[in-house]
C-alpha cells in the first residue's frame, strides 16, 4: 500500500539550532517526493521536491532534503532554524505528474527562543 | 495570477443542510484536486480532475459527497446532507501539466453543527 509516515508529531527546536524532520514512504513505483509547509490558517506551500538526479535537494527558505532509496526516506533538514519556521510540515509522495499526492500526517514544529 | 481561490473561507451549517464549496484553479492548469484535512486523518485526497474530467474519486467518503468541474475555471464540492463528522478544512489545489508543483488554495473551514 502507498503511504507516507512522519514519525514525529511535534518537535520543538531552539532558534538557531539545526532541524531534521523525518519522512518514510512506501510506494510501488518510482517515487516523486515533496515537502510542503503549512502556516496556521493557510494553504500548503511547496518547500522542495525530488524527482530524479542528485539525491540532495535544495529548497526555499534554506531547507534541504535527502532522498535515500535504501531507507525509503526523504528527511528534511535546515542548519539553523528561525522563529518564522514554526509551522506544520508535510511530506508527500506522488507520481510522475505530481498528481494524486499522498500526504503524511504532518509534523508540527515549534521554535523556542 | 491570484492563485487558487476558494470560497467561502469559513462555513458553519446545520446537520442535514446542503453545503457547496467552490474553487477557482490557476488559469491554464489542467489538474484540480480536492483534499480534506482533519486532525485524525490528516490530508486526504478526495477526488481529482484532469481537463475537467474526474479521474479518481476513490477518496470520496460517501455518496453524500459529489464534485463537479463544469469548466476549466471552476469546480464545486457538494455535501448533501451534511453531518458533524464532515467538519474539516477542505483544500483545493491545481497543477499545470508542465509544472511539477500543485498550488493550494487557503482552504474552506467547514463546521457542521
Amino acid at each position: 500500500a502507498q503511504s507516507v509516515t512522519q514519525p514525529d508529531i511535534h518537535i520543538t527546536v531552539s532558534e538557531g539550532a539545526s532541524l531534521e524532520l523525518r519522512c518514510n514512504y512506501s510506494y510501488g513505483a518510482t517515487p516523486y517526493l515533496f515537502w510542503y509547509v503549512q502556516s496556521p490558517g493557510q494553504g500548503l506551500q511547496l518547500l522542495l521536491k525530488y524527482f530524479s538526479g542528485d539525491t540532495l535537494v535544495q529548497g526555499i527558505k534554506g531547507f534541504e532534503a535527502e532522498f535515500k532509496r535504501s531507507q525509503s526516506s526523504f528527511n528534511l533538514r535546515k542548519p539553523s532554524v528561525h522563529w518564522s519556521d514554526a509551522a506544520e510540515y508535510f511530506c508527500a509522495v506522488g507520481n510522475q505528474a505530481g498528481t494524486a499526492l499522498i500526504f503524511g500526517k504532518g509534523t508540527t514544529l515549534s521554535v523556542s527562543s | 495570477d491570484a492563485g487558487v481561490i476558494q470560497s467561502p473561507r469559513h462555513e458553519v451549517t446545520e446537520m442535514g443542510q446542503e453545503v457547496t464549496l467552490r474553487c477557482k484553479p490557476i488559469s491554464g492548469h489542467d489538474y484540480l484536486f480536492w483534499y480534506r484535512q482533519t486532525m485524525m486523518r490528516g490530508l486526504e485526497l478526495l477526488i481529482y480532475f484532469n481537463n475537467n474530467v474526474p479521474i479518481d474519486d476513490s477518496g470520496m467518503p460517501e455518496d453524500r459527497f459529489s464534485a463537479k468541474m463544469p469548466n476549466a475555471s471552476f469546480s464545486t464540492l457538494k455535501i448533501q446532507p451534511s453531518e458533524p463528522r464532515d467538519s474539516a478544512v477542505y483544500f483545493c489545489a491545481s497543477l499545470g501539466v508542465r509544472n511539477t508543483e500543485a498550488f493550494f488554495g487557503q482552504g474552506t473551514r467547514l463546521t457542521v453543527v
